[in-house]
């Protein structure tokens, strides 16, 4: 089974400066699907940005931008000129190819920003 | 537009004691998940709906839960009875269809549940 690790449980950064997230996991398969979501306090959970693992160039998403690194099953998030709405938490999920696939998360980080 | 709509959004109650969740998809999303996110982790699949047929339930505990989706729309969750341990966030998300990898799931705002 796959598993998805974060081990960062907390994260702070300064308004306007920049913080990488990190995320590693674990599997056998060649093809996937990488994604961060993030959980505002109280708040739904959105998508933030996505990765397919056969695509070698890293996904970017306005301030949000991964490091996919394959070999090293490494998936971060750099999230540049940081906000006060970037504060939340921010999880690091697994979907394999098949049409049952399903998500597999992590157990997320919780990324605070102070002025 | 409406996203997920979950109620009740809290709930108390005490062990033993029965317990519903509801949940309304996005409009025209054929796919729609029940999540349990225990504190500080992330959500597990409990089950997922195409249309409506069950097709992953297998994290779903059977003997204390259950799910439906009647008319392929919106659906309930329900435990009975309810343990202490069932203390959680219910999150229900939706999509349209589940099988491409690249539907974006929305997720709606949960019920937080507290078991006495």
């Amino acid at each position: 089974a796959q598993t998805v690790t974060q081990s960062q449980p907390e994260m702070s950064v300064q308004e306007a400066e920049t913080v990488t997230l990190s995320c590693t996991y674990d599997t056998s398969e060649s093809d996937y699907y990488l994604f961060w979501y993030k959980q505002p306090p109280s708040r739904q959970m959105i998508l933030v940005i996505r990765q397919e693992a056969y695509k070698q160039q890293n996904a970017t998403e306005n301030r949000f931008s991964v490091n996919f690194q394959k070999a090293a099953k490494s998936f971060s998030l750099k999230i540049s000129d940081s906000q006060l709405g970037d504060a939340a938490m921010y999880f690091c999920a697994y979907r394999s190819t098949g049409t049952a696939s399903k998500l597999t998360f992590g157990t997320g980080t919780r990324l605070q920003v102070t002025l | 537009e409406a996203g997920v709509v979950q109620s009740p959004r809290y709930k108390i109650i005490e062990k033993k004691q029965p317990v519903a969740f509801w949940c309304n998809p996005i409009s025209g999303h054929n796919t729609l998940y029940w999540y349990l996110q225990n504190l500080g982790q992330g959500p597990e699949l409990l089950i997922r709906y195409e249309n409506e047929e069950a097709v992953d339930d297998s994290q779903l505990p059977k003997d204390r839960f259950s799910a439906e989706r009647l008319k392929g729309v919106d659906s309930t969750l329900k435990i009975q009875p309810a343990e202490l341990g069932d203390s959680a966030v219910y999150l229900c998300a939706s999509s349209l269809d589940g099988r491409r990898w690249d539907n974006e799931q929305f997720f709606g705002p949960g019920t937080r549940l507290t078991v006495l």
